[in-house]
C-alpha cells in the first residue's frame, strides 16, 4: 500500500527555473492538498482540489499552478522560481469532509527544495 | 477564521515522565481538531482527532488528548514518554463547515534517556 507518493525528494533550482513536484495517491481519495512547511511557521496550504478537474487556491498560492486531470494525480507546477519558494512541501490526500471525520489527512514524505 | 496556536517551541521531558503538548484553537463554529506528529524527513502522520463526544480521545502509541470547550484548548499527553516520542508534534483545527485544516507551528519533543 504506497498511499501518498511524492518524488522528486530533493531538488535544487536556479533563480527563474520551473519545474513540476509530482504526487499520486492510490486510496481513490477525492481531496488532495498542498502545503509547504517552513521553519517555526507550521504548514502552509498552497492549494487543494475536491476532485478531478476542481481546484482551488489556499493561503498561499502566488507562484504556484496545480492541475487536477485524474483522482490519482496532483501536480504541482512552479513556473519561476524565486528564493522565497525554497521551503519542503508536502502533499496530501483525505476521503471526504464527510461528518464524522472521515477526512484524515495522509502525508506524502515531502519534496525539499532550494531556489538559490 | 480559524487558527491554532502552540505556545511551546520545545518539551524536554525525561523518559517514563508524563509528556504534555499544549495546542488552543480559535473557530468560528465547532471545532474538529487533530494531532499528527512529524519523524524526521518523513511526512505527517496522524494521531488521534476530536469530532464530537467523549472530551478525552486515545490515539496510537499511547497518546491522548484532552478537549477542553471552555479553555479552547487540545492538550496532547502520554503517561510515561519514550525516548522514541521524541519528534515535531503539531496540532490543526477546522471548522466543520469547512475542510481546510489549520496546523500550529508544531513543538519539538525530546524525551531523554
Amino acid at each position: 500500500n504506497a498511499g501518498v507518493t511524492q518524488t522528486p525528494k530533493f531538488r535544487i533550482l536556479k533563480i527563474g527555473q520551473s519545474m513540476t513536484l509530482q504526487c499520486a495517491q492510490d486510496m481513490n481519495h477525492n481531496y488532495m492538498y498542498w502545503y509547504r512547511q517552513d521553519p517555526g511557521m507550521g504548514l502552509k496550504l498552497i492549494y487543494y482540489s475536491v476532485g478531478a478537474g476542481i481546484t482551488d487556491k489556499g493561503e498561499v498560492p502566488n507562484g504556484y499552478n496545480v492541475s487536477r486531470s485524474t483522482t490519482e494525480d496532483f501536480p504541482l507546477r512552479l513556473e519561476l522560481a524565486a528564493p522565497s519558494q525554497t521551503s519542503v512541501y508536502f502533499c496530501a490526500s483525505s476521503y471526504s469532509r464527510l461528518a464524522g471525520g472521515r477526512d484524515i489527512q495522509y502525508f506524502g514524505a515531502g519534496t525539499r527544495l532550494s531556489v538559490l | 477564521a480559524q487558527s491554532v496556536a502552540q505556545p511551546e517551541d520545545q518539551v524536554n521531558v525525561a523518559e517514563g515522565n508524563p509528556l504534555t503538548v499544549k495546542c488552543t484553537y480559535s473557530v468560528s463554529g465547532n471545532p474538529y481538531l487533530f494531532w499528527y506528529v512529524q519523524y524526521p524527513n518523513r511526512g505527517l502522520q496522524f494521531l488521534l482527532k476530536y469530532i464530537t463526544g467523549d472530551n478525552l480521545v486515545k490515539g496510537s502509541y499511547g497518546f491522548e488528548a484532552e478537549f477542553n470547550k471552555s479553555q479552547t484548548s487540545f492538550h496532547l499527553k502520554k503517561p510515561s514518554a519514550l525516548v522514541s516520542d521524541s519528534a515535531l508534534y503539531f496540532c490543526a483545527v477546522r471548522d466543520i463547515s469547512d475542510y481546510k485544516l489549520s496546523f500550529g507551528a508544531g513543538t519539538t519533543v525530546t524525551v531523554r534517556a
